[in-house]
């Protein structure tokens, strides 16, 4: 049974670009949340995505966004890249109402130059 | 959605020693989950307490849930250098809520 699948493991930006991360859910799940973590941080949360809407956010800029496709999928898009969102990209699953857990992917680092 | 708190920041033990980290949390809760996270790594699920639940097991893995206290206690026995992790508690408190993560204790165990 494959867990959170996240793509691609490792990339490297310049300023001012804009990336697309991706992320397959664990079989069975239907919500997808997006963290960020820097170095020696705790987990940051970027949004929720459930039902292909965004249901919660966290406090982010405009500048990330994200989509949930009906396979469930999903990507986080970053534009206008600044240095400070170097950080390791999280990806968790769960079902439903996601009282029963998450299910994490082993992230995308992005470092951005 | 609630961001648990976890003390110590750190924590330092010999291998074969109990280790103990804390949690707290401001409002009332369904469950409180714990997760490990090993260095550069995703997150792991370890355990699940409810609301309803005072303790729980699980392996070398004991949590405890104090609901009048807003506290919640992982409890690892017989520590082993594998154990070396980040460790976070995140409280769920409704349905539709994301999960908040705090700055974690990070414990180290030297063989």
């Amino acid at each position: 049974d494959a867990g959170v699948t996240q793509s691609p493991t490792h990339l490297i930006k310049t300023r001012g670009q804009q990336v697309t991360l991706r992320c397959s859910p664990k079989s069975g799940h239907d919500t997808v949340s997006w963290y960020q973590q820097a170095l020696g941080q705790g987990p940051q949360f970027i949004f929720q995505y459930y039902e292909e809407e965004e249901r919660q956010r966290g406090n982010f800029p405009d500048r990330f966004s994200g989509h949930q496709f009906p396979n469930y999928s999903s990507e986080l898009n970053v534009n206008a890249l600044l240095l400070g969102d170097s950080a390791l990209y999280l990806c968790a699953s769960s079902l439903g109402q996601g009282a029963g857990g998450y299910t994490f992917g082993s992230g995308t680092r992005l470092t951005v130059v | 959605s609630q961001q648990g708190e976890e003390d110590p920041q750190a924590l330092s033990i010999q291998e074969g020693e109990n280790a103990t980290m804390n949690c707290s949390y401001k409002t009332s809760i369904n469950n409180l989950q714990w997760y490990r996270q090993n260095s550069g790594r995703g997150l792991v699920h370890l355990i699940l307490i409810r609301s309803n639940e005072r303790e729980k097991h699980s392996g070398r893995l004991r949590v405890t849930l104090d609901t009048s206290k807003k506290s919640s206690s992982l409890l690892i026995t017989a520590s082993r250098a594998a154990d070396t992790a980040s460790y976070f508690c995140a409280p769920y408190s409704q349905a539709g809520t994301a999960l908040i993560f705090g700055k974690g204790t990070t414990l180290s165990v030297s063989s």
